[in-house]
């Protein structure tokens, strides 16, 4: 069965220090990747995604994520955080065949120190 | 575009008393989830449709059920509340990937927040 594992309940990180959320997954191929970010009292948001190709993916907000298939990790990355930054993020694994659902990690809040 | 939205933003029930909670989405997506979120727990997918006049199950069914009369409406119902249902209810909305059909990126509603005394 898919899972998702997100190490990290919480990170403090000063700001414009270096951020890593970690993600690790389990699926039997290959599966699609997501990161969503969710602010307070808000709905989830796309950060961004991995389905094939290059596995350094660029997202919205100077957000990175690399795809490495013999850790089964997809941790996401940011040079520089801003204090806006803080919130809560989810790592996702959606199926590739024969599925609709999409199975998210329970989550790493992100809380940024001036 | 309004994207994703639902009603009510914020409800209480007692122990017992039905309700419903509407998603609207004008995106034209053919897919649609409810989830409920608790603390510590993330997201869990209650129920979903994969186009009007379908529905199916997800990780956590029970005690709810659902309905997809118009592609861009989905509702939730609880006929029975029970303290347990105290969540984070989202809804979101999400079109196919282009080559296999599954769940691409999806857009989420702001969430309705549930207590049950």
């Amino acid at each position: 069965a898919q899972s998702v594992t997100q190490p990290d309940i919480h990170i403090t990180v000063s700001e414009g220090a270096s951020l890593e959320l970690r993600c690790n997954y389990s699926y039997g191929a290959t599966p699609y990747l997501f990161w969503y970010v969710q602010s307070p009292g808000q709905g989830l948001q796309l950060l961004l995604k991995y389905f094939s190709g290059d596995t350094l993916v660029q997202g919205i907000k100077g957000f990175e994520a690399e795809f490495k298939r013999s850790q089964s990790s997809f941790n996401l990355r940011k040079p520089s955080v801003h204090w806006s930054d803080a919130a809560e993020y989810f790592c996702a694994v959606g199926a590739i065949t024969g599925g609709f659902k999409t199975i998210f990690g329970a989550g790493t809040r992100l809380f940024v120190k001036a | 575009n309004a994207g994703v939205t639902q009603t009510p933003k914020f409800r209480v029930l007692k122990t017992g008393q039905s309700m419903t909670l509407l998603c609207a989405q004008d995106m034209n997506h053919e897919y649609m989830y409810w989830y409920r979120q608790d603390p510590g727990m993330g997201l869990r997918l209650i129920h979903y449709s994969v186009g009007e006049g379908t529905t199916a199950k997800g990780e956590v069914p029970d005690g709810y059920n659902v309905s997809r009369l118009k592609k861009q409406n989905f509702l939730l119902g609880l006929e029975s509340a029970a303290p347990s249902q105290t969540s984070v209810y989202f809804c979101a909305s999400s079109y196919p990937h282009r080559r296999s059909g599954n769940t691409d990126t999806q857009y989420f509603g702001p969430g309705t927040r549930l207590t049950v005394l």
